[in-house]
């Protein structure tokens, strides 16, 4: 099955700082990766994917992920977090399995302070 | 972009009753549609792949008679809760796209509240 594990519940950086969201992923076959954010009580905003080209993506708001394949890992970094950065983030893996669903990591919650 | 209108966005209904919650996708043609389930600070769960004019297909534990899925056009998807309890309380959330390869787009989500 195709998965994703986001190692941390929470990440606190203060506003100005880099911020990073860690991401690895378990696929069998070529990865097709997505970060995604949540506000409270509101569906998922797209931020990113990677599919196949360069490794290092960018995509909304400045955001960028990192794809590190002998790490099978996709980070999600910004260099400089604001404080309405602060949100739930989602990576996914789209599974071949279900319709090309997308299987979601438990979600890390960024929290920027001023 | 590709928007995504889900309604409604919140619900409170008594155990027994059914609730409709629909999908529609504004300014794209989704071929197809997925409605999530989550949990308060849990992750989405996946409930069911609906494809136009086909029937749905339900994940593993998800009961296909309680969670009423019609995709029968290509911009309306529904989600119906039948016979609703208060376990059945949740946030659902649908989601679109146009082709197999395009990034999945997100309604807001409705909050179902079971009382």
């Amino acid at each position: 099955a195709q998965s994703v594990a986001q190692p941390e519940d929470q990440v606190n950086v203060a506003e100005g700082n880099p911020l990073t969201v860690k991401c690895t992923y378990s696929v069998s076959g070529n990865p097709y990766l997505f970060w995604y954010v949540q506000y409270p009580n509101r569906g998922l905003q797209f931020l990113l994917k990677y599919i196949t080209g360069d490794n290092l993506v960018k995509g909304s708001y400045g955001f960028e992920a990192e794809f590190n394949k002998s790490q099978t890992s996709f980070h999600l970094k910004k260099p400089s977090a604001l404080v309405s950065d602060s949100a739930l983030y989602f990576c996914a893996v789209r599974d071949s399995n279900s319709g090309y669903a997308l299987n979601f990591g438990k979600g890390t919650s960024l929290l920027v302070t001023p | 972009g590709a928007v995504v209108s889900q309604h409604p966005s919140w619900v409170i209904c008594k155990s027994g009753t059914s609730v409709k919650i629909e999908c529609r996708s504004l300014d794209f043609q989704a071929t197809t549609m997925f409605w999530y389930r989550q949990f308060p600070k849990q992750s989405l769960m996946l409930m069911a792949t609906s494809n136009e004019g086909s029937k749905a297909t339900y994940e593993q534990g998800v009961e296909k008679d309680k969670f009423l899925i019609n995709h029968a056009s290509l911009t309306l998807s529904t989600l119906t809760v039948t016979s609703a309890h208060p376990e059945d309380s949740s946030f659902y959330i649908c989601s679109a796209r146009s082709a197999p390869t395009s990034p999945l787009h997100f309604g807001n989500g409705t909050r179902l509240t079971v009382t």
